[in-house]
């Protein structure tokens, strides 16, 4: 089954640049989703198909995804900022295809 | 603004049918081309997709849950559902139902990203 690897915690300070990385072999041909959870709450989609913004989302929230590796990028980052982050792909290797998460990012702003 | 709505008891005893169901306002669950989810997520962990359903009855499942989980959908209530049979306490959780779109071109059909979710509802399997 494909796996994806993301680093359990990520600190930044504010104003500074989060970078949040997903890793997965040749996840680059595969389209990927990313989410932000606070606690208590729903997750909420940040980025969809590799880098496209949901209205309503900062222009500070951006992607990119290459070879093995996706990237989430918060910039000018915020005390708000601070979540759970969750990349996700649809693993369609099959005629059945199936949602795969990576295992989550805690964002600390220091 | 298109609403999800998660129902169904809270506890579950072991070996028993979890049971929740989804219902969707602000929308029609059979209008557009998306698929409606359940998601689940354990108190401090990831999340864990169960599986989708069309409204035409299509289903597809995680492959390690493939074999106790059955979705279904009732488009006249607007709504879908989930059942996870011979629970444990593994399957304390917290459920999401969520959607998602497919957008097909060239032969070749694919998923967004969860665009709505429900707020959860925490399922507890306990004797």
């Amino acid at each position: 089954s494909y796996v994806l690897t993301q680093p359990p915690s990520v600190s930044v300070a504010p104003g500074k640049t989060a970078r949040i990385t997903c890793g997965g072999n040749n996840i680059g041909s595969k389209s990927v989703h990313w989410y932000q959870q606070k606690p208590g709450q729903a997750p909420v989609l940040v980025i969809y198909y590799d880098s496209d913004r949901p209205s309503g989302i900062p222009e500070r929230f951006s992607g990119s995804n290459s070879g093995n590796t996706a990237t989430l990028t918060i910039s000018r980052v915020e005390a708000g900022d601070e979540a759970d982050y969750y990349c996700q792909v649809w693993d369609s290797s099959s005629d059945h295809p199936y949602v795969v998460f990576g295992g989550g990012t805690k964002l600390t702003v220091l | 603004q298109v609403q999800l709505q998660e129902s169904g008891p809270g506890l579950v005893k072991p070996s028993q049918t979890l049971s929740l169901t989804c219902t969707v306002s602000g929308g029609s669950i059979s209008s557009g081309s998306y698929y409606w989810s359940w998601i689940r997520q354990p108190a401090g962990k990831g999340l864990e997709w169960i599986g989708r359903i069309y409204t035409s009855g299509s289903t597809n499942y995680n492959p390690s849950l493939k074999s106790r989980v059955t979705i279904s959908v009732d488009t006249s209530k607007n709504q879908f559902s989930l059942k996870l049979s011979s629970v444990t306490a593994a399957d304390t959780a917290v459920y999401y139902c969520a959607r998602t779109e497919q957008e097909c071109s060239g032969g070749s059909c694919y998923w967004g990203g969860f665009d709505y979710w429900g707020q959860g509802t925490l399922v507890t399997v306990s004797s």
